[in-house]
């Protein structure tokens, strides 16, 4: 398995430009989640899902869009890109081990380095 | 609103000591606390979780505690190596215990000095 894999690692935008952080995972996990890294503030929670079709607002969504359409893949969308969106970002998956009973970890991406000036 | 700090920035400790990192939490009551590694440039790895109702758990050189009346886990590396040299970062879990709603402390970068 190749787990969690995020493209691209390193992206420049300019302010107002508009990209797509790709991040799928192949484990067949229901949970997936975004975070950004911030120097000194740790991982935040910007969106995550609990299946396909199924996604709900984290700690700072403003600025960013989410959808899941399928079970692998859980894009995040920048629709006009700030300065203040300058961060490291993390995508990541979990699971629920049966019979309702939770207590799993997180797997993370390698991260989207974004830079935008 | 949640707060969650971890003790210092920055630690330095001689190869063969003890780390201890410490992660406290003020206006929050998780039933899970999870602790990751991560390298730079590398995503988070977890290493250990600890539920509400389990004082203490341990994994190879590795052990955690969880104490919900101070509102604090500790997080100890026994013998440690230079290997062991990372950013350490506490997680809280809200009831869900599925990790898909993680409140991260900001780390504390461990470098342990052959």
């Amino acid at each position: 398995n190749a787990g969690v894999t995020q493209t691209p690692k390193f992206q420049v935008l300019k302010t107002g430009q508009s990209m797509t952080l790709q991040c799928a995972q192949d484990m067949n996990h229901e949970y997936m989640s975004w975070y950004r890294q911030d120097p000194g503030m740790g991982l935040r929670l910007i969106h995550y899902s609990v299946g396909a079709g199924i996604t709900d607002q984290g700690e700072v969504p403003n600025g960013y869009n989410v959808s899941r359409s399928t079970t692998e893949d859980f894009p995040l969308r920048l629709l006009s890109a700030a300065p203040s969106q300058t961060s490291v970002y993390f995508c990541a998956s979990s699971y629920s081990n049966g019979w309702g009973v939770m207590n799993t970890e997180a797997f993370f991406g390698q991260g989207t380095r974004l830079t935008v000036v | 609103s949640q707060k969650i700090e971890q003790n210092s920035e920055a630690l330095n400790i001689q190869e063969g000591k003890t780390a201890t990192l410490t992660c406290n939490y003020t206006n929050y009551s998780p039933a899970y606390l999870q602790w990751y590694r991560q390298d730079p440039g590398r995503g988070p790895v977890f290493l250990l979780l600890i539920r509400e109702n389990e004082k203490e758990k341990r994994k190879e050189r590795l052990k955690v505690t969880f104490d919900t009346t101070l509102k604090q886990s500790l997080f100890h590396i026994t013998a440690s190596q230079p290997a062991d040299s990372a950013t350490y970062l506490c997680a809280l879990d809200p009831s869900s215990g599925s990790a898909r709603q993680l409140t991260f402390g900001s780390g504390t970068q461990l470098t342990v000095l052959p």
